[in-house]
């Protein structure tokens, strides 16, 4: 089964800070994602990335920046963090043809 | 713009039932549609999936139905259980290994025993 571990669960942050949230994926797959979930809006696509250094924005980057240094690793950084980047983040991962597998989910308040 | 909309917030469905979920679709590019399910804490998990060229695919108790014409889908569980008391998501692309996949905003079906 595959498996997406993204670090923390919940995350409380100050305004202005740098925050990183972590996902790691242990089978391989080329493609990975970074997701925020909003009551009402449905998930949004923040940036995805298809191999190592590499990455993609997707409907919403304003605000975030992504890391891909090794292929199991993909890092959400919120540069300085927002009120209205409060919210769940969900990390997942898929390769090529195969449907995507998320993890359990980062809530991340900012106060 | 919602490309994919899920117009039903909530469903309430007797246990042994049938459950209809149903998804609309704005981009005629979409060829690949899936469904999600999500409980609380937990991140979406993978249900069923139907890609442009078939109208039906079923896996077990999880139906999905396409129309293209009318660019919309949906969902029937048949029959119902309590366990499948959960946020169910929509989602689209062009192309089943496009990397960008639209959601819905998701349907909350309660199955009540």
């Amino acid at each position: 089964d595959v498996k997406v571990t993204q670090s923390s669960r919940y995350l409380v942050k100050r305004t202005g800070e740098k925050v990183f949230l972590e996902c790691v994926q242990d089978m391989d797959h080329e493609n990975m994602f970074w997701y925020r979930q909003d009551p009402g809006l449905g998930l949004r696509l923040i940036y995805f990335s298809y191999d190592v250094k590499m990455k993609e924005k997707g409907d919403i980057p304003e605000g975030y920046s992504v890391s891909r240094e090794k292929k199991e690793r993909f890092s959400l950084i919120l540069e300085s963090a927002s009120t209205n980047q409060t919210s769940m983040y969900l990390c997942a991962s898929k390769q090529s043809n195969q449907p995507q597998h998320f993890g359990d989910g980062t809530r991340l308040s900012i106060l | 713009d919602q490309q994919v909309k899920q117009n039903s917030p909530s469903l309430s469905v007797q246990e042994g039932r049938i459950s209809i979920l149903n998804c609309d679709y704005t981009n005629s590019m979409f060829d690949y549609f899936l469904w999600y399910k999500k409980y609380p804490a937990e991140g979406p998990t993978f249900l069923i999936s139907i890609s442009s060229i078939k109208d039906k695919n079923e896996d077990g108790r999880f139906t999905v139905f396409l129309n293209k014409s009318a660019k919309h889908l949906s969902l029937h569980i048949v029959p119902s259980q309590p366990g499948d008391s959960a946020v169910y998501f929509c989602a689209a692309s062009a192309g089943t290994g496009a990397n960008n996949l639209f959601f819905g905003t998701g349907t909350r079906l309660t199955v009540i025993p």
